[in-house]
């Protein structure tokens, strides 16, 4: 079975440039999430969604960043305009249910701003 | 707000040795506890979840334990390989499903 997917792997963009990140959950999974990670630091929360509704989304900077997730499959996390501090690896994940059941992490995105 | 912690940032041991990596959380209302091993430049894999109700997980060379009374997890490697060398993340999920992570112990497994 695939785990969770994420492409692009690396996208290396100017600032002030546009930018998406593409996240294919394990199938069956309801839950999906948005992970930011920083260099020498754990992972932050930007955005988890329960199916197709955000019921979370206070960590996300949304005068700059969006997510959307149609159909309550794919999940798409968009930047726009990218700026230097953006640079960070984007991590998906996805979980059964909620509480109680396993995370599984995507590979992540690394994002350069130049 | 949940806060996780693990000391220390690296650590480094000589191959074969029996080792311990602690994690320690503020609020013990969790949901259950997660670790996860992140090797340079990778996405998480997932280690070991315990649940609130349990106070062990055991996969192969790997045990973990969760003390919630006292804010408390340990991840115990037997026998390290240098193959061990990673990233040792643990995460407590609160009521929310959020996820909260440490930043995280660098092991490295001297041959």
């Amino acid at each position: 079975e695939a785990g969770v997917v994420q492409s692009p792997r690396y996208k290396i963009i100017e600032k002030k440039q546009p930018v998406a990140f593409w996240c294919n959950p394990i199938s069956g999974h309801n839950t999906l999430y948005w992970y930011l990670q920083n260099l020498g630091q754990g992972p932050e929360l930007l955005i988890r969604y329960e199916n197709e509704e955000a019921v979370d989304d206070s960590q996300l900077p949304k005068d700059r960043f969006s997510a959307e997730r149609l159909k309550g499959v794919d999940s798409t996390l968009k930047i726009q305009p990218a700026e230097l501090g953006d640079s960070a690896v984007y991590l998906c994940a996805s979980s059964y249910g909620n509480t109680n059941t396993e995370a599984f992490f995507g590979q992540g995105t690394r994002l350069t701003v130049v | 707000k949940q806060e996780v912690t693990q000391i220390p940032a690296a650590l480094s041991v000589p191959e074969g040795e029996n080792l311990v990596l602690n994690c320690s959380f503020t609020d013990s209302a969790i949901y259950n506890l997660q670790w996860f091993r992140q090797d340079p430049g990778k996405g998480l894999t997932s280690l070991l979840l315990i649940q609130s109700s349990q106070r062990e997980q055991t996969s192969g060379r790997l045990n973990a334990s969760l003390d919630k009374s006292s804010g408390r997890s340990t991840l115990y490697i037997a026998a390290s390989q240098p193959g061990d060398s990673a990233t040792y993340l643990c995460a407590g999920t609160g009521a929310n499903s959020k996820l909260t992570f440490g930043k995280g112990i660098t092991l490295s497994v001297r041959p």
